[in-house]
């Protein structure tokens, strides 16, 4: 079984530029989460898809971050400007549904840097 | 608000010691307890987990005991590899918000 897709891995582009990455989540998995992890901390989540829809995005900086989820399959992150503060890992990850003791996985993330 | 603290790292043993990663977490209501791990270029995957008070996950020889009353989710593994190597996170999921929160990870490091 696939697991979860990102693309780009790596991704250098100047401040004020825009920068999308693109997240395939495994086959099957209706929940679909967006993570950013600063160098030397844990994942925090950006966020969440039920299917389609977005049920929690409190912590996406709506200012400059945008995502969608057509079909509710794969999806886009994208960040308009970017600042030299966005420079992370950026994480997929995706899970059958939400709930107690679900499991997420997570793809191998998009290290973002900006000059 | 709910959090993870776990021990800052890095943590450096040499091969076939005994394994301790301390978790501590502050959360309301009864959340599930994970660890994951990151290897060096990879995403993370999940270790082990627990989902209610008194549970022990356990994945290649690695274990973990959900204990409501110190609100701890301690990692251990009897001996350890050098294949080991790796950033073990500790995370809950409160069903309140489905929300995963994450520690900010201990890396391990392990000398042959």
């Amino acid at each position: 079984e696939a697991g979860v897709v990102q693309s780009p891995r790596y991704k250098i582009i100047e401040k004020k530029q825009p920068v999308a990455f693109w997240c395939n989540p495994i086959s099957g998995h209706n929940t679909l989460y967006w993570y950013r992890q600063n160098l030397g901390q844990g994942p925090e989540l950006l966020i969440r898809y039920e299917n389609e829809e977005a049920v929690d995005d409190s912590q996406l900086p709506k200012d400059r971050f945008s995502a969608e989820r057509l079909k509710g399959v794969d999806s886009t992150l994208k960040i308009q400007p970017a600042e030299l503060g966005d420079s992370a890992v950026y994480l997929c990850a995706s899970s059958l549904a939400s709930g107690v003791g679900e499991t997420q996985y997570f793809g191998p993330g998009t290290r973002l840097l900006v000059l | 608000g709910d959090s993870v603290t776990q021990m800052e790292g890095p943590v450096t043993l040499s091969e076939e010691a005994f394994l301790t990663i301390n978790c501590t977490y502050t959360a309301t209501g009864y959340p599930s307890l994970f660890w994951y791990v990151q290897y060096p270029g990879e995403g993370l995957q999940l270790l082990l987990k627990a989902t209610k008070a008194d549970d022990k996950g356990s994945n290649k020889g690695f274990e973990a005991t959900y204990r409501k009353e110190t609100t701890s989710f301690h990692l251990e593994k009897g001996s350890v590899q050098v294949s080991d190597s790796a950033v073990y996170f500790c995370a809950l999921l409160y069903t309140g918000g489905f929300k995963t929160i994450f520690g900010a990870g201990t890396r391990l490091f392990v000398k042959a």
